[in-house]
């Protein structure tokens, strides 16, 4: 069956770098990827969408420059969070869709980021 | 931005027992979709459900959708220890979008 993958799946870093999370779609191309942030205990929250070729579509209140979203294969999407805060530590997951598939949505196993 | 609203929050429950989860909605559409997630771990998607559909079962799983009421129900019955976990629902508009609610945490007692 189609997978996403995700990693790192736990990352620490340090307050001011950046950190990147890739998301792979590994046996189909993904034209779509969704990424989600969840705070402990909390729900999922869309943070943007990630659109081979083109600019990633932002929710309102996430900030652009801070989340760095490249889709640059149809394999492939990044988050790029820059200058790394420590509430920025949450748990990061993608998603993709496969497309003539009913729309089929698959989700990878997440990446732990956390800020020191 | 989020959906709506589930209920309830937490539900604790024995071992055997049905387990009901409701979740409600704003917007219109195209379909809703349960999803379960263990703790710390990626989602598992349990069953989707279309507009034009008013119910779904998938082995212990049953849901509902009333487009009227803008609200779906998830039930597992005959529930097992294993099934503790949060459950989601989640919308969407065919283009791989979720917008999620705001789960319920069940835990299944032995």
């Amino acid at each position: 069956g189609a997978v996403v993958s995700q990693h790192p799946s736990r990352v620490i870093c340090k307050s001011g770098t950046s950190v990147k999370i890739e998301c792979r779609s590994l046996d189909f191309q993904a034209t779509t990827m969704f990424w989600y942030r969840q705070f402990p205990k909390k729900s999922l929250m869309l943070m943007a969408t990630s659109n081979e070729g083109s600019k990633a579509t932002y929710e309102q209140g996430v900030e652009k420059d801070k989340f760095l979203i490249n889709h640059a294969s149809l394999t492939l999407s990044t988050l790029t969070v820059t200058s790394a805060h420590p509430e920025d530590s949450s748990f990061y997951i993608c998603s993709a869709s496969r497309g003539g598939d009913g729309n089929t949505i698959y989700f990878g196993e997440g990446s732990w980021l956390t800020v020191v | 931005s989020q959906q709506g609203e589930e209920d309830p929050q937490a539900l604790s429950i024995q071992e055997g027992e049905n387990a009901t989860m409701n979740c409600s909605y704003k917007t219109s559409i195209n379909n809703l979709q349960w999803y379960r997630q263990n703790s710390g771990r990626g989602l598992v998607h349990l069953i989707l459900i279309r507009s034009n559909e008013r119910e779904k079962h998938s082995g212990r799983l049953r849901v509902t959708l009333d487009t009227s009421k803008k609200s779906s129900s998830l039930l597992i019955t005959a529930s097992r220890a294993a099934d503790t976990a949060s459950y989601f629902c989640a919308t969407d508009d065919d283009t791989g979008k979720l917008i999620f609610g705001q789960g319920t945490t069940l835990q299944v007692k032995p």
